[in-house]
C-alpha cells in the first residue's frame, strides 16, 4: 500500500513569511509524528499526535511552529514568520498505534520529507 | 536527558565485506531501539526494530543486537554490496517520553565495487 506522503517536497520561502507543510499518513495508523533534520542538530522530535488525546508538543522549538492533525489523519505542520534556521527537511513519520500509557510504540514509518529552505 | 551516539560517523569498505556499525545510549530506560537507513536526498527507511526485552532480530544480511543493560546495540551487515551505501541510524524509544525517537548522529557507510 501507500506509504507516508509529504508535500511539497521543497520549499522556498522569504524570511518571515509563514509556510503551511503537509504530511498523509499510511491509512490506518492512529499515531503521526513530525520530526526536523538540519546540519549541526541531528534529527529532532517536535511533535506527536495519538488518535484523539491531546498532542505531544514538547519538541516544538518557539510558538512559531504549531501543526494540527484534522480527522485523525492528515497533518499540517506551520511555521509562522519564518527565520533562516528554520531551514532544514521537515520528517513525518506514521506508526500503527502510539505507546498506550507511555508503552512501547511499533515501528515508524518516515515519509521522504520536505526541504524547506528560508532565504 | 537520553543521547545517543553512533560510531564511526563515516564507514568505507569494499564490496563483500562483513561490517559491524555501533550505536549507545545514556539512558538504559527504553522501550525499544530501532535502525533505519537513510539516502541522500530521501526520507528514512526502517530496517529493524527490537524490543527491549529482546537481544536480537535479523532480517536477511542485517542482524542487530541490543544490550540494554550497558545501553549498546549493534548492526551487523554480512556481505556488504555497493547497494548497502547509505547513513544508517538508530533511535530508541524511552519510557519516560513515550513514542518519541530520539536519533544518533548516523553512520555514513560506503561500500566501493
Amino acid at each position: 500500500g501507500a506509504g507516508v506522503s509529504q508535500s511539497p517536497s521543497n520549499k522556498v520561502t522569504e524570511k518571515g513569511k509563514d509556510v503551511e507543510l503537509r504530511c498523509d499518513p499510511i491509512s490506518g495508523h492512529t499515531a503521526l509524528y513530525w520530526y526536523r533534520q538540519s546540519l549541526g542538530q541531528g534529527l529532532e522530535f517536535l511533535i506527536y499526535f495519538q488518535g484523539n488525546s491531546a498532542p505531544d508538543k514538547s519538541g516544538l522549538p518557539s510558538d512559531r511552529f504549531s501543526a494540527e492533525r484534522t480527522g485523525g489523519s492528515v497533518s499540517t505542520l506551520t511555521i509562522q514568520r519564518t527565520q533562516q534556521e528554520d531551514s532544514a527537511v521537515y520528517l513525518c513519520a506514521s506508526s500503527v498505534r502510539p505507546g498506550l500509557a507511555g508503552g512501547p510504540t511499533d515501528t515508524q514509518y518516515f515519509g521522504p520529507g520536505t526541504r524547506l529552505t528560508v532565504l | 536527558k537520553q543521547e545517543v551516539t553512533q560510531i564511526p560517523a563515516a564507514l568505507s569498505v569494499p564490496e563483500g565485506e562483513n561490517l559491524v556499525l555501533n550505536c549507545s545510549f545514556t539512558d538504559s530506560a527504553i522501550y525499544n531501539l530501532q535502525w533505519f537507513r537513510q539516502d541522500p536526498g530521501k526520507g528514512l527507511t526502517s530496517l529493524l526494530l527490537i524490543q527491549s526485552s529482546q537481544r536480537e532480530q535479523t532480517s536477511g544480511r542485517l542482524n542487530a543486537s541490543l544490550d540494554k543493560s550497558s545501553g549498546r546495540s549493534t548492526l551487523y551487515i554480512a556481505a556488504s554490496q555497493p547497494g548497502d551505501s547509505a547513513t544508517y541510524l538508530c533511535a530508541v524509544t524511552q519510557e519516560t517520553s513515550g513514542s518519541r525517537l530520539t536519533f544518533g548522529e548516523g553512520t555514513q557507510l560506503t561500500v566501493n565495487p
